[in-house]
C-alpha cells in the first residue's frame, strides 16, 4: 500500500514570496490534515479535511494561508505571502476518519526556509 | 480543551538500558492517546494508541505504554533500547468524536548512546 506522497521535499523562498505544497493521501482515506512543525516543537493542525469539506480550520492563518481539497482527494496548501516565521516542516497526513482512534498516517513532510 | 505535556525535552540512555519517556494529559472528557516516533528526515509513524480496555498497551518495536487516568498520564516504556531508537517521540490526545483533532506535545528526544 502507498503511503501519503507530499512534494516538493524541501523549498526555499524568500519572504513575501508564495509557495505551494501538494499532498496525496492514502487510497481511501477521507480525512486529510495539513500540520506545521516548527523546529523543536510538536506538529501544529493547520487545517483538517473529511472528504471535500473544512472539518476544522481554526489555526489557519487565513490571511495568508490557504488549502484546499480537490474531489476529496489530492490537497494543496498555499502561502501567500510567506513570512520568515513561517520557516518549518510541513506535514500531511491522511487517515480513514470513521472515529477518533483511526491512525492518522503522515507524508515525509515538505522542509519550508523562509530567507 | 485537552492538552498534552511531555516533561522532558532529551533523555540520553546508554543501550540496552531500559527507558521511560513521559507524558501527561489535561482533559474534562476521555481521551484517546497516542505515541508517535520521527525519525530524521522523516514523517511521523505510530507506535502505539490507547482508544479502551487494557490500560497496558503493546505497540511496535518492542515499546509500550501504560494508560494512568487517576494520574493522568502515558508513559512509553520499553525495556532495552537499541542505537536505532535515536529519534523524537510524540504524545498526542484526541477525542473519541467531534473533529479528531490531535493535540501533540513538544517532543521527547531519546538518544541512545553506544
Amino acid at each position: 500500500e502507498a503511503g501519503v506522497a507530499q512534494s516538493p521535499r524541501y523549498k526555499i523562498i524568500e519572504k513575501r514570496q508564495s509557495v505551494a505544497f501538494w499532498c496525496n493521501p492514502i487510497s481511501g482515506h477521507a480525512t486529510l490534515y495539513w500540520y506545521q512543525q516548527i523546529l523543536g516543537q510538536g506538529p501544529k493542525l493547520l487545517i483538517q479535511f473529511q472528504n471535500n469539506g473544512v472539518v476544522d480550520d481554526s489555526q489557519l492563518p487565513k490571511d495568508r494561508f490557504s488549502a484546499e481539497r480537490l474531489k476529496g482527494v489530492d490537497s494543496t496548501l498555499k502561502i501567500q505571502p510567506a513570512k520568515l516565521e513561517d520557516s518549518a516542516v510541513y506535514l500531511c497526513a491522511s487517515s480513514l476518519g470513521r472515529t477518533g482512534g483511526d491512525t492518522q498516517y503522515f507524508g515525509p513532510g515538505t522542509r519550508l526556509t523562509v530567507l | 480543551a485537552q492538552s498534552v505535556t511531555q516533561l522532558d525535552s532529551q533523555v540520553p540512555v546508554f543501550e540496552e538500558a531500559p527507558v521511560e519517556l513521559r507524558c501527561n494529559y489535561s482533559s474534562s472528557v476521555s481521551v484517546y492517546l497516542f505515541w508517535y516516533v520521527q525519525y530524521p528526515n522523516q514523517g511521523l509513524q505510530l507506535l502505539l494508541k490507547y482508544l479502551s480496555g487494557s490500560t497496558l498497551v503493546k505497540g511496535i518495536n518492542g515499546f509500550e505504554a501504560e494508560f494512568n487516568k487517576s494520574q493522568t498520564s502515558f508513559h512509553l516504556r520499553k525495556p532495552s533500547v537499541h542505537i536505532s531508537d535515536t529519534a523524537e517521540y510524540f504524545c498526542a490526545v484526541t477525542r473519541p468524536a467531534g473533529t479528531y483533532k490531535y493535540i501533540f506535545g513538544t517532543g521527547t528526544r531519546l538518544k541512545v548512546l553506544a
